[in-house]
């Protein structure tokens, strides 16, 4: 099973900054990680695919990048509404998994 | 519009069963893969099972195959989950969700997801 690690576990930032977010998996998975975004009592968001891609109607601010086993999730300018706990996932191999989410709170 | 709604949650007891089900519309059901995640409470989100599209296979996490099975009803929309031998462990939200699929294929990622269904085993 691929193991995702996700860093920090909670990242305490005011809005304006930039948020820079970690995803590490334990072997080789190319591209294929996803990115979500998910508040309390809702459902995941879609925000990236295979690394770097943005879903449909997710702003240009959320960026995603890396390969292999390092990637990351850039917020370029943190809005009010963005402050979540974000997930990654891995689509290389089953079963498919989940890193443990990095909470992204209001300093 | 594409709408996914999750219902069937509800309290069971240790070794009891239970069915979700998952209603599907705004887009071609039969064309997309569909998924469970399951999220205990105050916990990250763990995925549970996958439904490939017309006779592709199925998935499951190790930690419920033998006692979870999941189906599709394509003519009515329809995603299912049949959980027996239901344990302390299984409680969480349970999430029905959509693949994400575009012109260069199917992606093992989800781009809909319903508002969940919770789940508590518990004598």
């Amino acid at each position: 099973e691929i193991v995702l690690t996700q860093s920090p576990a909670t990242l305490s930032l005011s809005p304006g900054e930039r948020a820079t977010l970690s995803c590490r998996a334990s072997e080789d998975i190319s591209s294929y990680l996803a990115w979500y975004q998910q508040k309390p009592g809702q459902a995941p968001r879609l925000l990236i695919y295979d690394a770097s891609n943005r879903a449909s109607g997710i702003p240009a601010r959320f960026s995603g990048s890396g390969s292999g086993t390092d990637f990351t999730l850039t917020i370029i300018t943190l809005e009010p509404e963005d402050f979540a706990t974000y997930y990654c996932q891995q689509r290389r191999n089953w079963p498919l998994t989940f890193g443990g989410g990095t909470k992204v709170e209001i300093k | 519009e594409v709408q996914v709604v999750d219902s069937g949650g509800g309290l069971v007891q240790p070794g009891g069963s239970l069915r979700l089900s998952c209603a599907a519309s705004g887009f071609i059901f039969s064309d997309y893969e569909m998924t469970w995640v399951r999220q205990a409470p105050g916990k990250g989100l763990e995925w549970v099972s996958l439904v490939s599209i017309g006779a592709g296979p199925i998935y499951y996490a190790e930690s419920v195959k033998g006692r979870f099975t999941i189906s599709r009803d394509n003519a009515r929309n329809s995603l299912f989950l049949q959980m027996d031998s239901l344990r302390a462990e299984d409680t969480a939200v349970y999430y029905c969700a959509k693949g994400l699929k575009n012109s260069r294929g199917l992606y093992h990622f989800f781009d809909y997801w319903g508002q969940g269904s919770l789940v508590t085993v518990s004598s």
